[in-house]
């Protein structure tokens, strides 16, 4: 089945340094790829879609210079948070949809956990 | 404003116990339904999903789902649950009219299923 990787599985950065968490579809293609932000206890916050060759969409209240996305080819996208403060501590997911084929739904990655001292 | 809701938000059973979970969504127009679980340090997993048909889906683990289009429900049942089925689960959906095929989650609901 389909299979995505997300590395770092953790990062614990100072404040003020920049990170930068990979998402990658190991055996499919996928021209979206979506990252979320997952507070604990809480539910998925979807932060920007990320679109192969193009610039990425970033919902409302996201922070595009702070987070900044490259979808750069069909099997990897980035997440770096620029400038890191504690407050962007997070869990951080990234999901991915097949180009083609049964659409059979979005495969998640196993996550980031940001820790920011 | 689009909105996906879970009404539980913190379940707790007995083993054998019957398992209904609550998801609605305020969305027009056409959606695809989905219901993921993450069990403790693990990553998302499909659950099954709604995108057109017989609305009574059936998943993986004995899990199904009924979508009532009239209620704008997507709920999430289960006859029997396991102390394994102790997890989070998240209803998700995805508006076709948007056409970015992004998912929208609901706040996700506990279950803590006791031994």
């Amino acid at each position: 089945g389909a299979v995505v990787s997300q590395h770092p599985s953790w990062v614990i950065c100072k404040s003020g340094t920049s990170v930068k968490i990979e998402c990658r579809s190991l055996d499919f293609q996928a021209t979206t790829m979506f990252w979320y932000r997952q507070f604990p206890k809480q539910s998925l916050m979807l932060m920007a879609t990320s679109n192969e060759g193009s610039k990425a969409t970033y919902e409302q209240g996201v922070e595009k210079d702070k987070f900044l996305i490259n979808h750069a080819s069909l099997t990897l996208s980035t997440l770096t948070v620029t400038s890191a403060h504690p407050e962007d501590s997070s869990f951080y997911i990234c999901s991915a949809r097949p180009v083609t084929g049964t659409d059979y739904g979005y495969t998640f990655g196993s996550g980031t956990r940001l820790t920011v001292v | 404003a689009q909105s996906v809701s879970q009404h539980n938000h913190h379940v707790i059973l007995s083993e054998a116990a019957s398992l209904e979970l609550g998801c609605n969504y305020s969305y027009g127009g056409t959606v695809n339904l989905f219901w993921y679980v993450q069990y403790p340090g693990q990553h998302l997993q499909l659950l099954l999903k709604y995108f057109s048909g017989d609305p009574l889906v059936k998943g993986i683990k004995g899990f199904e789902a009924e979508f009532i289009k009239s209620k704008f429900s997507f709920n999430l049942r289960k006859p029997s649950v396991q102390w394994s089925d102790t997890a989070e689960y998240f209803c998700a959906v995805r508006s076709l009219s948007s056409n970015t095929g992004k998912l929208i989650f609901g706040q996700g609901t506990t279950l803590q299923v006791k031994p």
